[in-house]
């Protein structure tokens, strides 16, 4: 079955640049989305088909995709962004979520 | 606005079966493209996918879970129902339903509902 790995935890200064990571092999060839989760919350979709926003979600969040590594970019992140964040792939006609990665702005 | 919520037991005996419901508004569940999944996560532990139908009936299962699995959808009442058999411990988990719409965001789940949480324990 399809897995993709994320690091456990990113930490970043406030007002600097996040990058979580997503690794599957050949994801480059999916749609990967992302997913927000706030503690005590439900996720909250963030990037769809590798780069798109969904109306609401700020400029800040962008997305990348390419052979083995799908990126999600936190730029001038804020206090409000911490939070869990998992990729996610559509394979083989099922879900297959990542990891999660803890965001920690200092 | 659409909107699901979970409905639901908060605590079943190991071996019993579970039954979730999922109630939507804001959408019809005959709309093309439409899908509803559900979706769980153990206290502090990732997401796990589950199930998912589409507006046309058709299904799609976790392999891992397949054999406990049902899922169905009432479309006149816009109700999605989650059923898995033979319950266990690990099994407990915040159980959330999202909604998916192929030909908008292809296959993200765009809307969350908040979640129930559902404890194994005799």
């Amino acid at each position: 079955s399809y897995e993709l790995t994320q690091p456990l935890s990113v930490s970043v200064a406030l007002g600097q640049t996040a990058r979580i990571t997503c690794g599957g092999n050949n994801i480059g060839n999916n749609n990967v989305y992302w997913y927000q989760q706030k503690p005590g919350q439900a996720p909250v979709l963030v990037i769809y088909r590798d780069r798109y926003r969904p109306s609401g979600i700020p400029e800040r969040f962008s997305g990348s995709n390419s052979g083995n590594t799908a990126t999600l970019t936190i730029s001038r992140a804020q206090a409000g962004d911490e939070a869990d964040y998992y990729c996610q792939v559509w394979d083989s006609s099922t879900y297959v979520f990542g990891t999660g990665t803890k965001v920690t702005v200092l | 606005q659409i909107t699901l919520k979970e409905s639901g037991p908060t605590v079943v005996k190991p071996t019993q079966t579970l039954t979730l419901t999922c109630t939507l508004s804001g959408l019809s569940l005959s709309t093309t493209g439409v899908g509803v999944g559900w979706i769980r996560q153990p206290p502090g532990k990732a997401l796990e996918w589950l199930a998912l139908i589409y507006w046309d009936d058709d299904t799609r299962y976790s392999p891992s879970l397949k054999s406990r699995l049902t899922i169905t959808k009432d479309t006149s009442r816009s109700q999605v129902v989650l059923t898995m058999t033979n319950m266990d411990p690990v099994d407990t988990a915040t159980y959330y339903c999202a909604h998916k719409n192929t030909q908008l965001t292809d296959d993200a789940l765009d809307v969350w509902g908040q979640g129930t949480m559902v404890t194994v324990a005799s």
